[in-house]
C-alpha cells in the first residue's frame, strides 16, 4: 500500500534552519510528484512547494522562494524539505503529499502524517 | 491568487441528517477542485476530485457538484464518523485551500 512516512516533531530556535524527510513506499516513486504544504493551528492547508522525483525539478510558492529547498534520493525514495531562517510564523505541521505527474491533476491522494514544526528562543 | 471561502465555519449538525458544505472560489477553477476530510490529529483525506468524483474509500452518501466559482460538498445522512473538518482545495490555477468548515455533533 501506498505511504509517505515523514521524520519526526522538531524545536528549532528563531533564525536555525529545519530539515524534514519524507520516505515514500508502495508506489513507484519517480512517477509521481510530492508536494510540501504546512498548516497552522484552526488553519487550511498552505501550499509551499513541488518536487519531480524524476528530473529534480522544483517549483515554489512565491512566499517561500529562497526559504525552501527540496531535493530528492531516488535510490531511497526519500525526499527532504528544507526550510530556513524560521521565525514564529513557521511553527505548523508540516506535510508532504503527493499527486499525479499531471499538473492539471495536482490533488492529494496520499499525504504523511505530518511533522510539528515548534520555533522557540 | 485564486482565494477559497468556505460557508459556514461550522456546523452543528445531529446524526441522520443531510448537510451541505459550500466553497466559492474568487475566481473561476473550472472542476478542478477537491474535497478533503480532516480528522484532529490526522492528515486531510482526499474525498473528492475533479469537482464530483469520489476518492477510493468514502461512501455512496458523500458528493460533490459544481462547476467554476461555486462548490458543494452533500453528505446525505450524517454517520459518527463523518463529523470532521472539510477543506475544498482549487488546482486549476496555482494551488490554494479554504479555510475549512467543521461539522460538530448537535
Amino acid at each position: 500500500q501506498v505511504r509517505l512516512v515523514q521524520s519526526g516533531a522538531e524545536v528549532k530556535k528563531p533564525g536555525a534552519s529545519v530539515t524534514i524527510s519524507c520516505k515514500a513506499s508502495g508506489y513507484t516513486f519517480i512517477n509521481y510528484h510530492i508536494h510540501w504544504l504546512r498548516q497552522a493551528p484552526g488553519q487550511g492547508p498552505e501550499w509551499m512547494g513541488i518536487i519531480d522525483p524524476s528530473r529534480g525539478a522544483t517549483n515554489f510558492a512565491r512566499m517561500f522562494q529562497g526559504r525552501v529547498t527540496l531535493t530528492s534520493d531516488t535510490s531511497t525514495s526519500t525526499v527532504y524539505m528544507e526550510l530556513s531562517s524560521l521565525t514564529s510564523e513557521d511553527a505548523a505541521v508540516y506535510f508532504c503529499a503527493r499527486s499525479t505527474a499531471n499538473w492539471a491533476s495536482y490533488f492529494f491522494d496520499y499525504w504523511g502524517q505530518g511533522a510539528l514544526v515548534t520555533v522557540s528562543s | 491568487e485564486i482565494v477559497m471561502t468556505q460557508s459556514p465555519a461550522t456546523l452543528s449538525v445531529s446524526p441522520g441528517e443531510r448537510v451541505t458544505l459550500s466553497c466559492r472560489a474568487s475566481q473561476s477553477v473550472s472542476d478542478n477542485l477537491a474535497w478533503y476530510q480532516q480528522k484532529p490529529a490526522q492528515a486531510p483525506r482526499l474525498l473528492i476530485y475533479g469537482a464530483s468524483t469520489r476518492a477510493t474509500g468514502f461512501p455512496a452518501r458523500f458528493s460533490g457538484s459544481g462547476s467554476g466559482t461555486e462548490f458543494t460538498l452533500t453528505i446525505s445522512s450524517l454517520q459518527s464518523e463523518d463529523f470532521a473538518v472539510y477543506y475544498c482545495h482549487q488546482y486549476n490555477k496555482g494551488l490554494s485551500f479554504g479555510q475549512g468548515t467543521k461539522l460538530e455533533i448537535k
